[in-house]
């Protein structure tokens, strides 16, 4: 089933504003979590991920930040841009079960001119 | 470096018939997986090999789906027959303990329509 909750499910922001995307899990064992960006009709790519033992982790206009407590970490887009517009995923990394990732339906950011 | 590189990009096919996707993962690339993914939706795991040895198919829907890697490296998707609700997108990835197990380059895709 679902271990992973995203929210929101859409998204539309003006460009140069933030975004945030939360993603809350429910197996206290997941240790690595990642973001994959999907542009309308390309490939999905791994564009962020961080590891339980790190709270944030930073690369250029984009951030992870993890609440290991309240079991949920989220993805920070700033001073956003037309080429942001994608779907974006929060994968569950399957531990103990193998090398799996589990993904959902995303959230779809549109960055409006 | 190639990346994953999969074919054909695109197939029509009537409904009944057979169709079938290959896939090359990158290079030294030991995990090799097969999504579907639906219009709307996120990637759904068909079935996962390390090496030659499917490690995962509980998501395959065996009536009509078969896949192989026979010599651990490109591996071909099939399905046969196709059905009308059989059309998405088919990606390939894959994944190497060097380059982080758990870190999955994806393939362009192969995009499926059955009539």
């Amino acid at each position: 089933g679902e271990n992973v909750e995203q929210h929101p499910s859409t998204l539309s922001v003006q460009e140069g504003d933030s975004a945030v995307i939360k993603c809350t899990y429910s197996d206290s064992a997941s240790n690595y979590f990642p973001w994959y960006k999907q542009e309308l009709g390309k490939r999905p790519q791994l564009i962020i991920d961080i590891r339980s033992n790190v709270g944030e982790k930073k690369d250029q206009r984009i951030a992870v930040t993890l609440n290991k407590t309240a079991k949920h970490f989220s993805l920070h887009i700033t001073e956003t841009q037309p080429e942001d517009s994608a779907v974006y995923f929060c994968p569950h990394w399957l531990t103990g079960g193998g090398n799996k990732l589990t993904f959902g339906t995303g959230t779809q950011l549109k960055v409006e001119l | 470096e190639a990346g994953v590189v999969q074919s054909p990009r695109y197939k029509i096919i009537e409904k009944k018939q057979p169709v079938a996707f290959w896939c090359n993962p990158i290079s030294g690339h030991n995990t090799l997986y097969w999504y579907r993914q639906n219009l709307g939706q996120g990637p759904e795991l068909l079935i996962r090999y390390e090496n030659e040895e499917a490690v995962d198919d509980s998501q395959l829907p065996k009536d009509r789906f078969s896949a192989e890697r026979l010599k651990g490296v490109d591996s071909t998707l099939k399905i046969q027959p196709a059905e009308l609700g059989d059309s998405a997108v088919y990606l390939c990835a894959s994944s190497s303990p060097h380059s982080g197990a758990n870190v999955l380059t994806f393939g362009a895709g192969s995009r499926l329509t059955v009539l």
